[in-house]
């Protein structure tokens, strides 16, 4: 079965420092792969989707993500970061019938 | 405004009682679905509708019941048999086809008295 892996549980980062939470996906053909963004409590919002085409996918609030057949990957990253991405990020992908999503990687910003 | 709504916020569970929990959208989306999320373990499916009056089970259909009797809606049950039901419930719906985003609701945390 396809599946989702995102190596970091908790990542710590400095306001205006770079961001880059990783995504390993298992699929034999081309995945349609998405990031969302959850913060406390909340529901999830779509940061960005990826489905063909432009390998580097341009989101909203700043983030991007790359898609790498040849490392299985979708990493999601942004140059600056701001204290309002203090959050958990979730990368997924189409299996089948649903979506799978990974564990999540949580992101604290400190000042 | 388009969205999705969940309600209750919370919802607290007795031993042996069912409760419900109602997910309503008025995006005219065909496809609902309902993910338990617990920490530490992503979202997991337990059912998903992609139409009115079908629903099929997802990873962790058992001890839960849905219906669809209505585009808009999309309630689901937690019965008795959930031995675990703690956690948090996050409804989602999208125009149809699977490349389609899924928008979320809110959520509702299901706590056990």
């Amino acid at each position: 079965a396809q599946s989702v892996t995102q190596p970091d549980i908790h990542i710590t980062v400095s306001e205006g420092a770079s961001l880059e939470l990783r995504c390993n996906y298992s699929y034999g053909a081309t995945p349609y792969l998405f990031w969302y963004v959850q913060s406390p409590g909340q529901g999830l919002q779509l940061l960005l989707k990826y489905f063909s085409g432009d390998t580097l996918v341009q989101g909203i609030k700043g983030f991007e993500a790359e898609f790498k057949r040849s490392q299985s990957s979708f990493n999601l990253r942004k140059p600056s970061v701001h204290w309002s991405d203090a959050a958990e990020y979730f990368c997924a992908v189409v299996n089948d019938y649903k979506l799978s999503f990974g564990a999540g990687t949580t992101v604290t910003v400190r000042a | 405004d388009g969205g999705i709504t969940q309600s209750p916020k919370y919802l607290f569970r007795k031993e042996g009682q069912n409760v419900t929990l109602s997910c309503e959208q008025n995006l005219n989306h065909d496809a609902m679905y309902w993910y338990r999320q617990d920490p530490g373990q992503g979202l997991r499916l337990i059912y998903y509708s992609q139409i009115v009056n079908d629903f099929q089970k997802g990873d962790i259909a058992e001890g839960y019941s849905v219906s669809r009797e209505k585009k808009e809606s999309f309630p689901l049950t937690v019965t008795s048999a959930q031995k675990n039901p703690t956690a948090f419930y996050l409804c989602a719906s999208s125009k149809g086809h699977l490349q389609e985003t899924q928008y979320f609701g809110p959520g509702t945390r299901l706590l056990v008295l």
